[in-house]
């Protein structure tokens, strides 16, 4: 079995400030995880994922995430916001080989301030 | 650069009436997912194919969803009778399988309004 707990509904920066958005998985084989965006009335966009390689993770648009094993956590991070970066933010969980369907957490509704 | 498709966009029906919808992958991937996204949450999996086969529908509800994929390539889902609570978003998505390419890739999805 395996979950996904994205802390805070919704997240408000400033333009240019640090963007934080918390995922912590609970899974009991090695995961894979991903971070998707979805805008308005769309599908979801892949950011970037961790399959068992490096454990900093980059990906599209600045984002990155840090896989810890020892907190069960999987991050995103990007440096400075941007009003573009307003979106809703998925964390996603599967088991190690990446072959079943996803597990989601509820969102996080990023919230960019001028 | 290649893309899921999905149609309609969106579906607007009365309670009890038939709907369907369909998802043409990109080409190549052998893998095919369905997921329902309920207004304000994640997606969840309904169903999940491997080529024509259905490798997971633990989450798909029987009596009233079904969904196909007979040629291993587009795939169609559909809802008989349609219910208030069936209102969300359909999203489909594809992976090729292969060691590196496990990443799901989504279409845009069906929104589907059950009045």
């Amino acid at each position: 079995a395996q979950s996904v707990t994205q802390l805070g509904s919704h997240v408000s920066v400033s333009e240019g400030a640090l963007v934080l958005l918390r995922c912590n998985y609970s899974s009991s084989v090695p995961p894979y995880l991903f971070w998707y965006v979805q805008y308005p009335n769309q599908g979801l966009q892949l950011l970037l994922k961790y399959t068992s390689a490096a454990t900093l993770v980059k990906g599209i648009n600045g984002f990155e995430a840090e896989f810890k094993k020892s907190e069960t956590s999987f991050h995103l991070t990007k440096p400075s916001a941007h009003m573009s970066d307003a979106a809703e933010y998925f964390c996603a969980v599967t088991p190690w080989g990446g072959a079943d369907g996803l597990t989601f957490g509820k969102g996080t509704h990023l919230i960019i301030q001028p | 650069e290649a893309e899921v498709a999905q149609s309609p966009r969106y579906k607007i029906t009365e309670k009890s009436q038939a709907v369907a919808f369909w998802c043409d992958p990109i080409s190549g991937h052998a893998t095919l997912y369905w997921y329902r996204q309920i207004l304000g949450q994640g997606p969840e999996l309904l169903v999940q194919f491997q080529d024509e086969s259905v490798v997971d529908d633990s989450q798909l509800p029987k009596d009233r969803f079904s969904a196909e994929r007979l040629k291993g390539v587009d795939s169609t889902l559909k809802i008989q009778p349609a219910e208030l609570g069936d209102s969300a978003m359909y999203l489909c998505a594809s992976s090729s399988g292969q060691p590196s390419g496990y990443t799901q890739y989504f279409g845009p999805g069906t929104r589907l309004t059950v009045l």
